[in-house]
């Protein structure tokens, strides 16, 4: 069974940092391109951050672009997302989500539970 | 990159089709078949149910489809049931980014 399992997350005050986990079972992690995605309480879905199968493509959105880093270690099937100078706008659910396959693109067939991270002095 | 435009809300009642839309620009929807769809019950993460404008996951009831026409992307579900009940976002490429619709609130009535 396909798992995706979110930490890291909690209460930070504005301008300091995080780093969320994402820990992946039932699968080989290696062969798929892995993504964040975020919900602001009460709000809709955005796309944060995408990786590689191998790590060495990544794209950001402009909103966390050189603030947020993705990374994954494949040989621990974990993903990453180091996140700096955190903003009241970042407060959200975060989730990981796993790419459908390498012929497809804006498909997350599974998903995380998520993990609330709040921005607040 | 700007959000995709959905309507916030539709509702229809058991039985009864009901289609959502999703707007974008020749830089997103339109340039690509890259179009994605899914359902969010709350508290709960999303589920995706059409990928790739128009194929659904295995699992995914045939009541789903999806469809698009120039820059607008289209969801219809046929004969609703009570636990269609829920959030409905739309997502499509857009080089490099992905963008993702206001979302769609779906009732059933």
């Amino acid at each position: 069974e396909v798992q995706l399992v979110e930490s890291g997350g909690g209460l930070v005050q504005p301008g300091g940092s995080l780093r969320l986990s994402c820990a992946a079972s039932g699968f080989t992690f290696s062969s798929y391109e892995m993504n964040w995605v975020r919900q602001a309480p009460g709000k809709g879905l955005e796309w944060v951050s995408y990786i590689g199968v191998s790590g060495t493509t990544i794209y950001y959105a402009d909103s966390v672009t050189g603030r947020f880093t993705i990374s994954r270690d494949n040989a621990k099937k974990s993903l990453y997302l180091q996140m700096n100078s955190l903003t009241a706008e970042d407060t959200a659910i975060y989730y990981c989500a796993r790419d459908l396959g390498p012929y497809s693109s804006a498909a997350y067939d599974y998903w995380g539970q998520g993990i609330l991270v709040t921005i607040s002095s | 990159q700007s959000a995709l435009t959905q309507p916030r809300s539709v509702s229809g009642s058991p039985g009864q089709s009901v289609t959502i839309s999703c707007t974008g620009t020749s830089s997103d929807v339109g340039g690509y078949n890259y179009v994605s769809w899914y359902q969010q019950h709350p508290g709960k993460a999303p589920k995706l149910m059409i990928y790739d404008v128009n194929k659904r996951p295995s699992g995914v009831p045939d009541r789903f489809s999806g469809s698009k026409s120039g820059n607008t992307a289209s969801l219809t579900i046929s004969g609703l049931q009570a636990e269609d009940e829920a959030d409905y976002y739309c997502c499509s490429y857009a080089v490099y980014n992905w963008v993702f619709g206001g979302g769609t609130k779906l009732t059933v009535l």
